[in-house]
């Protein structure tokens, strides 16, 4: 089967730095994605990784190692507006999504 | 491009009742997917169509459950005989073309089994 393991909850202050760590154990490896996913709403893409290493776009950052089974999410200057869960899913083949439990960041003020 | 669509946004049927979703892929994607997602946890894969062919589904699926996309465009997903466990999120998404990797998803079904 598959396992895509994630925190559950994490919390932090406006304008500062969280990192959202996944690892997985997956029957076929096509790439990992991060989605954003607000209460009540259709997630939405964030990131995809589909070689080793760090790939930023603006506030968020996404890093991945194949060897490891790992990636993150890194969140910078965050702000209200970040409170969400955040979907870590693994591409297992052509077509295919796999994904964890989500977890959920609360940005208080 | 308005993006996929879903409907109803919400549906409250008694247990034993059929109900039919739709969802609406953007126009140019060949790719739909229905999903599955219950309170706290990610969205589970339901089924996949590449094009009018439904080319994956998956054990979550059982009978009761039917999915068709006649003609490559927009799917339906059908549960028969309702039963509270169906409870949850029906998420679609659809891809394609130059970005094909990234799966866009709908605002989703929310069903509500009494």
């Amino acid at each position: 089967g598959q396992n895509i393991d994630q925190p559950t909850e994490m919390t932090a202050t406006e304008g500062a730095i969280v990192q959202i760590n996944c690892t997985y154990q997956t029957s076929g490896f096509n790439g990992l994605f991060w989605y954003q996913q607000h209460a009540g709403e259709a997630p939405t893409f964030l990131s995809y990784n589909v070689l080793d290493g760090l790939e930023e776009k603006g506030r968020f950052s996404s890093f991945l190692s194949r060897s490891k089974g790992y990636s993150y999410l890194l969140l910078k200057e965050l702000q209200m507006k970040d409170s969400a869960s955040y979907l870590c899913a693994v591409r297992e083949n052509d077509y295919k999504l796999s994904f964890g439990a989500g977890t959920t960041v609360t940005v208080r003020a | 491009d308005t993006g996929v669509s879903q409907d109803p946004r919400h549906k409250i049927t008694k247990r034993g009742q059929n109900v039919t979703f739709r969802c609406d892929p953007i126009s140019e994607h060949n790719r739909l997917y229905w999903y599955r997602q219950t309170l706290g946890q990610g969205p589970e894969f339901l089924t996949y169509f590449q094009n009018e062919a439904q080319l994956e589904k998956s054990r979550l699926l059982s009978d009761r459950f039917s999915a068709e996309r006649p003609k490559g465009s927009f799917s339906t997903l059908e549960i028969q005989r309702t039963e509270q466990g169906d409870s949850a999120m029906y998420l679609c998404a659809s891809n394609g073309g130059r970005r094909g990797y990234e799966q866009y998803f709908g605002p989703g079904t929310r069903l509500t089994v009494t």
